[in-house]
């Protein structure tokens, strides 16, 4: 069955110190995987995606078929950054989403 | 270019009655999309349209939910009659095709009292 872990529910680290948000998958077939960010009093909206293999924000996730990952990494985490993280995967056009994990970054 | 809208953005209403949500999606976009989140949960699909056609609705959970788009423009979810256990957000995304990105509303909170 496709389904997506993120086994933290909360992270807090202070602001420059390192973050990876944790992100694992279960999907039979090629997976097409993306992080999602909803900050306070906005919209769900995208942050990346694995095909694009860019760094948006300072923030980059690579996907590892091995260990079934796509954790999302930052080497310093801003105060702005504060937010619901979530890791999705498509399936069939829908997207399966984790439980999130809410980042706070303390000053 | 305007986002995905929803309305309302906050319903409350009584257990057995109705309640109805609306969808405007980007314009251009045939793909639009269903999903809520309910306390503690993660967010799950409910149903996905393309155009006016339902592509798939395998994640409704019974047949108190009932989905429309005519003419392909904005959509609506019903719940009728609502229970206690519908209680949650439910979000509307939309994307140009299949393949591309889906961009979501504010979602809706609905309240069953």
């Amino acid at each position: 069955a496709q389904r997506v872990t993120q086994p933290e529910k909360l992270l807090s680290v202070f602001k420059g110190a390192p973050v990876e948000l944790k992100c694992n998958y279960s999907y039979s077939g090629s997976p097409e995987l993306f992080w999602y960010v909803q900050y306070s009093r906005q919209r769900l909206q995208l942050l990346l995606r694995h095909i694009s293999r860019e760094s948006i924000k300072g923030f980059t996730a690579d996907l590892n078929k091995g260990e079934t990952s796509f954790h999302l990494k930052k080497p310093f985490a801003q105060e702005e950054d504060s937010a619901m993280y979530y890791c999705a995967l498509r399936h069939t056009d829908k997207l399966i989403f984790g439980t999130g994990t809410r980042l706070q970054v303390f000053p | 270019e305007a986002g995905v809208t929803q309305f309302p953005s906050h319903s409350v209403i009584e257990k057995g009655q109705t309640v109805t949500l609306r969808c405007d999606p980007i314009s251009g976009h045939d793909n639009l999309y269903w999903y809520r989140r309910v306390m503690g949960k993660e967010i799950k699909f409910l149903l996905h349209f393309v155009k006016e056609s339902k592509q798939d609705e395998s994640g409704m959970p019974n047949n108190r939910f009932l989905a429309e788009r005519t003419g392909g423009t904005y959509s609506t979810l019903k719940v009728q009659p609502a229970e206690l256990e519908d209680s949650g957000v439910y979000f509307c995304a939309s994307s140009y095709s299949g393949g591309q990105p889906q961009h979501f509303g504010d979602g809706t909170r609905l309240s069953i009292l």
